[in-house]
């Protein structure tokens, strides 16, 4: 039982470069999420999809773009990477619903743009 | 749209001693507050949660309080051990429209317990 896994977990690219960040989820949760955290920000969330072919904005979303073309697999996409996007990024999935708000977090990809 | 206020930032005890971290919030419709915990390299993970219509709820040395009129929330940890270190985030959540519940994070305490 994997729960929430996250490809790669450490990148380097340079400005301008791109690169789509993968979130895998084995549970049949309904809702995902991508976190960035930085340092002394706590979370903050960039995009979520409420179900397979949905996507939403959330708190950050500029620089990023995201596809749920399956239930389990949610992907962030940086189309031209800036140093401002060095952070540590985080998948989250959960139940649908109101009565499990328990988000399961993956380990996170450290991603660094010179 | 919701605010999270977390204090405080970092927080040392001695080995044994009891930790409190308080939080508060802005959005009066927020019912869910869940806390996590972040170990180095790692992400985070739910270690206790309460609902609006519960004040206490106790798991073992950690506990959780809410105090709906005046929107704040605390996690208590006692007999606080080295492998309690880590950081510390609370959270706050309430329906923001189209299906979603979406969690609001506060910025994180980093807690260091000293043997």
């Amino acid at each position: 039982n994997a729960g929430v896994t996250q490809t790669p977990k450490f990148r380097v690219l340079k400005t301008g470069q791109s690169m789509t960040l993968l979130c895998a989820q084995d549970m049949n949760h309904e809702y995902m999420y991508w976190y960035r955290q930085d340092p002394g920000m706590g979370l903050r969330l960039i995009h979520y999809s409420v179900g397979e072919g949905t996507t939403a904005k959330g708190e950050v979303p500029d620089g990023y773009n995201v596809s749920r073309l399956k239930k389990q697999n949610f992907l962030l996409g940086l189309e031209s990477a800036a140093p401002s996007q060095t952070s540590v990024y985080f998948c989250a999935s959960r139940f649908g619903g109101v009565a499990k708000n328990i988000q399961y977090f993956g380990a996170g990809t450290r991603l660094s743009v010179l | 749209g919701e605010n999270v206020e977390q204090h405080p930032s970092t927080l040392s005890v001695q080995e044994g001693d009891s930790a409190v971290i308080k939080c508060t919030y802005s959005d009066s419709a927020s019912n869910y507050f869940p806390w996590y915990k972040q170990e180095l390299g790692k992400g985070p993970q739910l270690i206790i949660d309460i609902r609006s219509n519960v004040g206490e709820k106790k798991d073992q040395r950690i506990a959780v309080t809410l105090n709906k009129t005046a929107k704040h929330f605390s996690l208590h940890i006692t007999e606080t051990q080295p492998e309690d270190s880590a950081v510390y985030f609370c959270a706050a959540s309430a329906y923001s429209g189209a299906g979603s519940y979406q969690l609001t994070f506060g910025k994180g305490t980093k807690l260091s317990v000293i043997p």
